[in-house]
């Protein structure tokens, strides 16, 4: 069983597309996050989301924007994108004492 | 604000060879400190943590001692094997589900 999963796995597109990555645990877990990986492997947190409620959102252009429809989806919408958003993300989502758990990433391609 | 700071990769070894992956980390109050793994073309997989100081977390013959007089949580095995080749993040975070704060990873390349 996948404890948390993310579609697609690989997205390539062209610059300013629309494009959505979604994910789901299925941990019950009440906490989720999307982390941004850049080409040197440098890992970033974007957003986390508790209970479907919005509390950390770092420094992230508003062309993305997350939507929590309940507490095991957490899906990232990018509006017109650009060839600086080309990563890899991943979706994270944990319970207590920070244990996260990852999805095996999306990784964006822009042209 | 919080930080962490591994060695920087890569990182060669032979088969069998000692690893140590230092870590040190700078933040307020007492966080716990994780170390997590990344196999090529897969996701972040939790390999140990600690929750205080003087925890060792282990796992799959990693060990890592949570040090908070040296601010340190270092990554040690004592025979590496092939399959170990991945890129290795230490990670600090506190209580509430904040969300984590990661090091740059360290690419480690074992040789047959």
């Amino acid at each position: 069983d996948t404890a948390v999963s993310q579609t697609p796995k690989y997205l390539v597109t062209q610059m300013g597309n629309d494009k959505s990555i979604k994910c789901e645990q299925n941990l019950g877990h009440d906490t989720m996050y999307w982390y941004k990986q850049d080409s040197k492997k440098f890992l970033k947190i974007m957003f986390s989301y508790n209970n479907k409620e919005l509390i950390i959102n770092e420094t992230v252009p508003n062309r993305f924007s997350p939507k929590s429809p309940d507490k095991a989806h957490l899906n990232l919408h990018i509006n017109s994108l650009e060839l600086g958003d080309s990563a890899v993300y991943f979706c994270a989502s944990s319970l207590d004492r920070n244990e996260q758990y990852f999805g095996p990433g999306t990784r964006l391609t822009v042209t | 604000g919080d930080s962490v700071t591994q060695m920087e990769g890569p990182v060669t070894l032979s088969e069998e060879a000692f690893l140590t992956i230092n870590c040190t980390y700078t933040a307020t109050g007492y966080p716990s400190l994780f170390w997590y793994v990344q196999y090529p073309g897969e996701g972040l997989q939790l390999l140990l943590k600690a929750t205080k100081a003087d925890d060792k977390g282990s796992n799959k013959g990693f060990e890592a001692t949570y040090r908070k007089e040296t601010t340190s949580f270092h990554l040690e095995k004592g025979s590496v094997q092939v399959s170990d080749s991945a890129v290795y993040f230490c990670a600090l975070g506190h209580s509430g589900n904040t969300p984590l704060v990661f090091g740059k990873g360290t690419r480690l390349s074992v040789i047959a």
